[in-house]
């Protein structure tokens, strides 16, 4: 069955912190990984994906198909991080169809 | 560019009438649009898929006569809630793009709330 699952409702750290929200899936083929971010009173937009293997916002993630994983890091947490993360999952035939995590809210505190 | 808009943001309805959602894509064309639901403090579920000129395809679970979808333009699909009910209350986003490009916009999504 395809899932994703994000472990940590809620992660707190401090401003300057290291970052890392994870996810986890499950897909039997070869899946597009996805991390959309929501901020307070404001719709959810995407943040990666892996096939861009980029850097935004000084956010990172790798995908291992080993671990089934693809965690979201940051070395340095800002305030302005503060928000709810959803690792999304779309699987192979390019339907566009994304299958969600439960979601982390990331409380940065200065 | 990608701006997609969700009307109405907020609709409260008496139970039993029917409510209709609009979701646009403002600057291109979309062909494939997908509604999903959002329960409090729960993760969005994909509803349906929808694809202009042709019926839904709707995930298991989901009640197509209940919901029903229309993509009669590749600007505009809508989604409505017929014989709604308090338990049909819930987050109605929509997210659209093009078939091929992953990275879909979403809407800024609908509450309904069903009395």
């Amino acid at each position: 069955a395809q899932r994703v699952t994000q472990p940590e409702k809620l992660l707190s750290v401090f401003k300057g912190a290291p970052v890392e929200l994870k996810c986890n899936y499950s897909y039997s083929g070869s899946p597009e990984l996805f991390w959309y971010v929501q901020y307070s009173r404001q719709r959810l937009q995407l943040l990666l994906r892996h096939i861009s293997r980029e850097s935004i916002k000084g956010f990172t993630a790798d995908l291992n198909k080993g671990e089934t994983s693809f965690h979201l890091k940051k070395p340095f947490a800002q305030e302005e991080d503060s928000a709810m993360y959803y690792c999304a999952l779309s699987g192979s035939g390019n339907t566009g169809k994304l299958i969600f995590g439960q979601g982390t809210t990331l409380q940065v505190k200065p | 560019g990608a701006v997609v808009s969700q009307h109405p943001s907020w609709v409260i309805c008496k139970s039993g009438t029917s409510v209709k959602i609009e979701c646009r894509s403002l600057d291109f064309q979309a062909t494939t649009m997908f509604w999903y639901r959002q329960f409090p403090k729960q993760s969005l579920m994909l509803m349906a898929t929808s694809n202009e000129g042709s019926k839904a395809t709707y995930e298991q679970g989901v009640e197509k006569d209940k919901f029903l979808i229309n993509h009669a333009s590749l600007t505009l699909s809508t989604l409505t809630v017929t014989s709604a009910h308090p338990e049909d209350s819930s987050f109605y986003i929509c997210s659209a793009g093009l078939k091929y490009v992953y990275g879909y916009t979403f809407g800024s999504g609908t509450r309904l709330t069903v009395v």
